[in-house]
Formats: structure tokens, sequence, C-alpha cells
């Protein structure tokens, strides 16, 4: 299957910091992608989706000031956390599509931010 | 709108014997319909999708799932379960007549195959 990849695996910073987290579809083209949260022993949470070359679209309750997300290209989406608190701890997985309609959604390993 | 419910938090299952992992759904057009499985501190990992065409549904290591589209159920099975497929199974859906809407998961349900 399709392959995505997300860097870094995990993250620690300090409180009032902001990370990157950088999410690439290997061998093939993301016409979206997606950015989920997902918190221990819990479901995947969908934060937002992005099109490349156009502004994300965030699910209710996610500020879009916080979570600043880039799709400039059809390999590679970026989300930043920016001004991060220990409650943006979480594990956070991107997951990208290629063509629209049945095209399976391929997931990144995953990153893990604490935030101290 | 659409959702997803996995009744069972957990399931238990004596290697060798066959596992099924329950998902039900709820959508307003054409149901996609996916399981993944995680590992720990991973990603999620594709097992198999119904789109459309025959109801039963061939997938990775020897899964499968039958869509019945009357019980709106989409149950996840093996018939010989090993311990390795112990994990977090998701079960998800997407509207297939609304372009390009994300997957609505289901909580997940932790499998756990007893030696």
């Amino acid at each position: 299957g399709a392959v995505v990849s997300q860097h870094p695996s995990w993250v620690i910073c300090k409180s009032g910091t902001s990370v990157k987290i950088e999410c690439r579809s290997l061998d093939f083209q993301a016409t979206t992608m997606f950015w989920y949260r997902q918190f221990p022993k819990q479901s995947l949470m969908l934060m937002a989706t992005s099109n490349e070359g156009s502004k994300a679209t965030y699910e209710q309750g996610v500020e879009k000031d916080k979570f600043l997300i880039n799709h400039a290209s059809l390999t590679l989406s970026t989300l930043t956390v920016t001004s991060a608190h220990p409650e943006d701890s979480s594990f956070y997985i991107c997951s990208a599509r290629g063509a629209a309609g049945g095209s399976t959604q391929y997931f990144g390993p995953g990153t893990r931010l604490t935030v101290l | 709108a659409q959702s997803v419910a996995q009744p069972e938090d957990q399931v238990n299952v004596a290697e060798g014997n066959p596992l099924t992992v329950k998902c039900t759904y709820s959508v307003s057009g054409n149901p996609y319909l996916f399981w993944y499985v995680q590992y720990p501190n991973r990603g999620l990992q594709f097992l198999l999708k119904y789109i459309t065409g025959d109801n039963l549904v061939k997938g990775s290591y020897g899964f499968e799932a039958e869509f019945n589209k009357s019980q709106t159920s989409f149950h996840l099975k093996k018939p010989s379960a090993l311990v390795s497929d112990s994990a977090l199974y998701f079960c998800a859906v997407r509207d297939g007549g609304s372009g390009n809407t994300p997957l609505v998961f289901g909580k997940g349900t932790r499998l756990s195959v007893i030696a």
C-alpha cells in the first residue's frame, strides 16, 4: 500500500514554544490530507482537512490560529502547534488520500508531542 | 452526518479460534467502509475496505469483513486468530456520495488473543 511518513516521531518541548510536524506521502500524490489527534485509549478525532493549495477546513472546536496547517504541495502537509501548552500533549496522526471517491486513506506513523 | 459504533471495548479470544469484531454504521449516502489496525504507539494500518461489489471483502493478514446493508453492519472476522493479531481495531465510514469527506472512526475495539 501507499506510504505516509511523519516527522518527527516524537517531540518534547517547553510550554510556549511552537512545534512543526511534517507529513509526507512518499509514493503517491495526496490531493487531500487530514490531521487527527488521539488521546490515550481513545479514538481518532479529526482536527482538520486540507486540500493542496487551499486553506484547511477545521473541525468545530479546533482553534485554527493555534493549529496551523499548510498543504503546500501534493506530497507535503505541515501542522504547527503554536504556543504549545501541556494540554496540547497528544498523539498527532496525519492521513493522506489520493484521488477522490473510493480511494483509501493512508496514515502516517504518528507524532507523540509532550509539552512540559 | 455519519457515525460508527463499535459496541465492544474489548474482545478476548483463544489462539486458533475464530474472531469477530463488530461494527455498525450510519450514513446518509452510500457507505464506504474501512477497517484499520493500530499497534501501540503506531499509526493506523489499512486492513480492508468495502466500496461496492461483493459483500464479503478479503483483506490483509487473513482478515475479512462482511457488508450487511439491512443490518448496517461491517463486522471484521478471521477464521483462526493469532497472538500477533492482538491490537486495537478501528472501523471507519465515509459517505461515498459526498465528495471529499473524511473518515469517521468508531471508538476502537481492543483485541486480545490468548495463547
